[in-house]
């Protein structure tokens, strides 16, 4: 997917451990958002950004941090790992807020926590 | 709380057919929808889109219905051909206060598989 890179690929976490998922696009876009995706189940928005230095709460926040000091990147900190957290996780950004503004999607995260 | 769902969780067709999947929202708000293709182990890629204010949209092979009365949209594939094999999510961008913030609300997901 053009232009929005998540690290790491894989991670396998013991619970309790903390880690941070690394989001950046080089687009320059405003909008970065963080979404994941548990089996049978659609991708659920977990946090957003709407420019750098604003983050606001998405549907399922609980247990994660973000933080936007600059436009590119948007980290994800799982604070205390648990095993509910193992998940795919998705960083995605789009130009703008504004509706109609083509949301583009990284290539995703695994993470299992044991 | 406001969802959206899928009427079928896989579809199997053979090449060159037409394919059709279909998605059913329950938030009457909704005034934007998006189509995404998630091929295994990447993430989910866009299709096409469309606003409220159509009902029918056309793309490359891709067509998207909007039935508004029903909260019903549907997705059309021509031609269907092996690489279309993917899992299609219809996503609602959630309205508020006169713009969007992305915030999109996905369905299940349907297994779209086409054989040779």
């Amino acid at each position: 997917n053009a232009g929005v890179t998540q690290t790491p690929k894989f991670q396998v976490l013991k619970t309790g451990q903390s880690m941070t998922l690394q989001c950046a696009q080089d687009m320059n876009h405003e909008y970065m958002s963080w979404y994941r995706q548990d089996p049978g189940m659609g991708l659920r928005l977990i946090h957003y950004s709407v420019g750098a230095g604003i983050t606001d709460q998405g549907e399922v926040p609980n247990g994660y941090n973000v933080s936007r000091s600059t436009t590119e990147d948007f980290p994800l900190r799982l604070l205390s790992a648990a095993p509910s957290q193992t998940s795919v996780y998705f960083c995605a950004s789009s130009y703008s807020a504004l509706l109609g503004n083509t949301i583009y999607f990284g290539e995703g995260s695994w993470l299992t926590v044991v | 709380g406001e969802s959206v769902g899928l009427h079928l969780p896989t579809l199997s067709v053979q090449e060159g057919d037409n394919s059709i999947i279909n998605c059913a929202y329950s938030n009457s708000a909704s005034d934007y929808f998006i189509w995404y293709k998630q091929e295994s182990g990447k993430g989910p890629q866009f299709i096409i889109d469309i606003r409220s204010n159509m009902d029918k949209r056309q793309g490359q092979r891709v067509t998207v219905l909007l039935n508004k009365t029903v909260k019903h949209l549907s997705l059309q594939i021509a031609a269907t051909q092996p690489g279309d094999s993917a899992v299609y999510f219809c996503a609602e961008n959630a309205h508020a206060g006169g713009t969007s913030y992305g915030k999109l609300t996905f369905g299940q997901g349907t297994i779209l598989t086409v054989h040779p």
